[in-house]
């Protein structure tokens, strides 16, 4: 069975520091994409960083960068300069074909001021 | 800038009712998704529709059905609530012909079953 997990429920972080959530991913399929998506408190869920499993380098967006290990099947998102705005639910997910999104169970962030 | 819209944010039915959610795109897209968002469980695949009159099941279809008259509109429908089906459900559109697939998400329909 294709599978994402993230282990941590829950995670928080003062406000200017880095803090990095874990996603590993399991999958036969040889070529796929991983995707970090953020769903902050009542308002929709949007992306915020996508990794090509072909590619060797690590995908970063602004404060926002992935450490991709494909080997490991591991896909962590790191956060730096945290900001208030960072707090919601991070999912991580992975689409080892068209269509077939396997979202993990998400990891709630909270930003301490 | 990128529109999925659905129609209640919020619902209160009772256990037996028909239930109507309605999601609507305003990007072109084919693709149109229904997932099922319960606490520890993530994102759960309902049905999902890749062209009009065009679906499939997803991972839980079972007391649910969809209907896709036009291609910027997808429903999701309860057939007989049950207090099982409380949660939130979000709808969600892409493009096909974006090989990353990335998701378009709505603001959510959170329902209540009594």
């Amino acid at each position: 069975a294709q599978t994402v997990t993230q282990s941590q429920p829950e995670m928080s972080v003062q406000e200017a520091e880095t803090v990095t959530l874990s996603c590993t991913y399991d999958t036969s399929e040889s070529d796929y994409y991983l995707f970090w998506y953020k769903q902050p408190p009542s308002r929709q869920m949007i992306l915020v960083i996508r990794q090509e499993a072909y590619k060797q380098q690590n995908a970063t967006e602004n404060r926002f960068s992935v450490n991709f290990q494909k080997a490991a099947k591991s896909f962590s998102l790191k956060i730096s300069d945290s900001q208030l705005g960072d707090a919601a639910m991070y999912f991580c997910a992975a689409v080892p074909g068209t269509y077939k999104y396997i979202f993990g169970t998400g990891t709630r962030l909270k930003v301490l001021a | 800038d990128v529109k999925v819209t659905q129609s209640s944010r919020y619902l209160v039915k009772r256990t037996g009712e028909k239930v109507f959610l309605e999601c609507v795109q305003d990007m072109d897209h084919e693709n149109m998704f229904w997932y099922r968002q319960d606490p520890g469980l993530g994102l759960r695949l309902i049905y999902f529709s890749y062209d009009v009159k065009m679906k499939e099941k997803g991972d839980i279809p079972e007391g649910y059905s969809v209907s896709r008259e036009k291609k910027e509109r997808f429903s999701l429908i309860l057939e007989s609530a049950s207090t099982n089906q409380t949660s939130m459900y979000l709808c969600a559109s892409s493009f096909p012909t974006d090989p990353t697939g990335e998701l378009f998400f709505g603001e959510g329909s959170r329902l209540t079953v009594l």
